[in-house]
């Protein structure tokens, strides 16, 4: 089977860095995608890891350990905007079928 | 359009009555996909479509779930006799590959009573 855990809820403070740490146990294993979604809103594509180390872009970086079944996203300088649903999610074969976390909601605080 | 449209965004139905949801993607976009979720919960995959044809429809929970996808374009996700069950936010994807990122739309809010 497939499980993909995240934690359900996480806060932090406007400024700060946050880490969001995700692990797999899937049949296969072709890349891990996070994305973003605010409340009511589409997810959005935030980044792409299908070998292991950090994949930078802007304020968000993620990292991923194939062999430790892990990835993190890391939030630099938190905005208010970020305030969103962080969902992992792990391709496991051809084509782009994704199977999901539940997310992890993040609440930005002043 | 500029991005993946989907139609209605809210539905409201009887339970037993049949449903169709709609789903455009990015134009040029050759994968679609549908994922339902459910409140609370993550997105569960539904069905890919690779052009028209559909390589993997093993999400369909039933074989009250139904879709079909007509010139390389629209998408229509039928749900027959529903259930309460089935209420949930049923989004729709596209790609322009079967291995690049997803652009997802909005969604459309079912809810069965």
């Amino acid at each position: 089977g497939q499980n993909i855990d995240q934690p359900t809820e996480m806060t932090a403070t406007e400024g700060a860095i946050v880490q969001i740490n995700c692990t797999y146990q899937t049949s296969g294993f072709n890349g891990l995608f996070w994305y973003q979604q605010h409340a009511g809103e589409a997810p959005t594509f935030l980044s792409y890891n299908v070998l292991d180390g950090l994949e930078e872009k802007g304020r968000f970086s993620s990292f991923l350990s194939r062999s430790k079944g892990y990835s993190y996203l890391l939030l630099k300088e938190l905005q208010m905007k970020d305030s969103a649903s962080y969902l992992c999610a792990v391709r496991t074969g051809g084509g782009n079928k994704l199977t999901f976390g539940t997310g992890t909601q993040l609440k930005v605080e002043l | 359009g500029a991005g993946v449209s989907q139609s209605p965004s809210n539905k409201v139905t009887e339970k037993g009555k049949d449903v169709e949801l709609r789903c455009d993607p990015i134009s040029g976009h050759t994968a679609l996909y549908w994922y339902r979720q459910r409140l609370g919960q993550g997105l569960e995959f539904l069905i890919y479509f690779q052009g028209n044809s559909a390589p993997d429809k093993s999400g369909l929970p039933s074989d009250r779930f139904s879709a079909e996808r007509t010139g390389e374009s629209v998408s229509t996700l039928t749900i027959q006799r529903t259930q309460q069950e089935d209420s949930a936010v049923y989004l729709c994807a596209s790609s322009f590959r079967d291995t690049e990122s997803l652009h997802f739309g909005n969604g459309t809010r079912l809810t069965v009573t």
